[in-house]
This record gives structure tokens, C-alpha cells and sequence, in this order.
């Protein structure tokens, strides 16, 4: 299943409320995750099941979505997260999205 | 302390072979499914290989299958990838995931990574 998300690039300010988009080529069912990848890290499971926050991640993190397009906001954009965030279906398997590129403005 | 430990990646030539090994800490290894993911700038991140609890059951992308070979040795609490037949393609930065609890590729727990060349 191809996961195509947008906006590669994302630049905005501390405090913004930011908007990352990921859509799914066929009906995934709410099997949806996002990651965090900082430079040189590991990815970082953020959210599963489409919109269930993992445990010791922030609350102004927050996904929703269903069926095909799904969403990542972050309430208020923090220095700490610049990062590049994946999505990933495992509906069917798996497979993950290109990513967005989120840095400060 | 749930730690994934990855360690075997390096330069290594067309047509020859690498294994890599993920020593896993923290967790009761054999209650787990295991995963391999891989990631390059371009292709972004590739899911490779899984292999179930107690290794019977595996699975691999399709571009890695007849040459990559995943298996696991639960009282070393350690998994293997053994890559033959490498091709430049396969030039990435090497994952150890550990699969959700009810076995779904899930990764809530990643290493840090080994990075593997295939150049000549």
C-alpha cells in the first residue's frame, strides 16, 4: 500500500499549531502510525492506531484521521521538534510514507 | 530497560555477503516477533524482514527474498540477518525493530543502527 505524505518541507514558528498530512492508496483501516526521527536517532513511535498516543510522549502531539487520510498536529510547535515524521500503515504488512521535513521558521 | 543492539554493518563488496546480529536487553526476547527495517536518504524506510516468536514463521520484501535470510537464537536473546548476493541497492542504514505484543509490525522499540555499503 503506497503512503504518500505532505508537505515534504514544513517551516514554522515556535508555537504554531502544525499539520502534517498522510494518505494511504486503499482503506487502511485506522492502522496508522507516526514516527519522530531525529538526526542521527532511531525513528520514535509517536502515535498508533491512528490517533493513541504512546506512552511518554507529549500530549501536544495528536493524530486523527480514517480510512485513507490521516493527520499529525502538533498544538504548539517546540524547539525540540525538529524532526522528519513518518507515517506507516501495517494493514496490510507494511509500509511507511516519504516523510515531512518539520523545521522553525 | 528495553535495548535493541545492532553491530555487523560495514563495507563490503558486490556479490558477497554480511551478517548483521541484534542483541536485545530488557524484555523476554522469545515472547516477541522480531523485525529488520532499513533506511537510505531515497528510499526513505523499507521494512526488510520479521520472523516470529520462536523463528518458525518468516517473511521478507520481495526484493530481498532467495538472498537475505532472518533467524533468531532466543536463549542468546539475539537475531541475525545474513545478507548474500549484496547489490548496491542494498546500501542503507540497517534497523533491529521489535514487533508489537500481539505480534503486528508495530515498532514502538528501534536500535540505533548499523550502516551497510555495498560498493566495490
Amino acid at each position: 500500500i503506497q503512503m504518500t505524505q505532505s508537505p515534504s518541507l514544513l517551516s514554522a514558528s515556535v508555537g504554531d499549531r502544525v499539520t502534517l498530512s498522510c494518505k494511504a492508496g486503499q482503506n487502511i483501516n485506522n492502522y496508522l502510525a507516526w514516527y519522530q526521527q531525529k538526526l542521527g536517532e532511531a525513528p520514535k513511535l509517536l502515535i498508533y492506531n491512528a490517533n493513541s498516543l504512546q506512552t511518554g510522549i507529549p500530549s501536544r502531539f495528536s493524530g486523527s484521521g480514517s480510512g485513507t487520510d490521516f493527520t499529525l498536529t502538533i498544538s504548539s510547535l517546540q524547539p525540540e521538534d525538529v524532526a522528519t515524521y513518518f507515517c506507516q500503515q501495517y494493514n496490510s504488512w507494511t509500509t511507511f510514507g516519504s516523510g515531512t521535513k518539520l523545521e522553525i521558521k | 530497560e528495553v535495548q535493541l543492539v545492532e553491530s555487523g554493518g560495514g563495507l563490503v563488496q558486490p556479490g558477497r555477503s554480511l551478517k548483521l546480529s541484534c542483541a536485545a536487553s530488557g524484555f523476554t526476547f522469545s515472547n516477541y516477533g522480531m523485525a529488520w527495517v532499513r533506511q537510505t536518504p531515497t528510499k526513505g524506510l523499507e521494512w526488510v524482514a520479521s520472523i516470529s516468536t520462536g523463528g518458525g514463521n518468516t517473511y521478507y520484501r520481495d526484493s530481498v527474498k532467495g538472498r537475505f535470510t532472518i533467524s533468531r537464537d532466543n536463549a542468546k536473546n539475539t537475531q541475525y540477518l545474513q545478507m548474500d548476493s549484496l547489490r548496491s541497492e542494498d546500501t542503507a542504514t540497517y534497523y533491529c525493530a521489535r514487533h508489537s505484543t500481539t505480534g503486528i509490525p508495530l515498532f514502538a522499540y528501534w536500535g540505533q543502527g548499523t550502516l551497510v555499503t555495498v560498493s566495490s
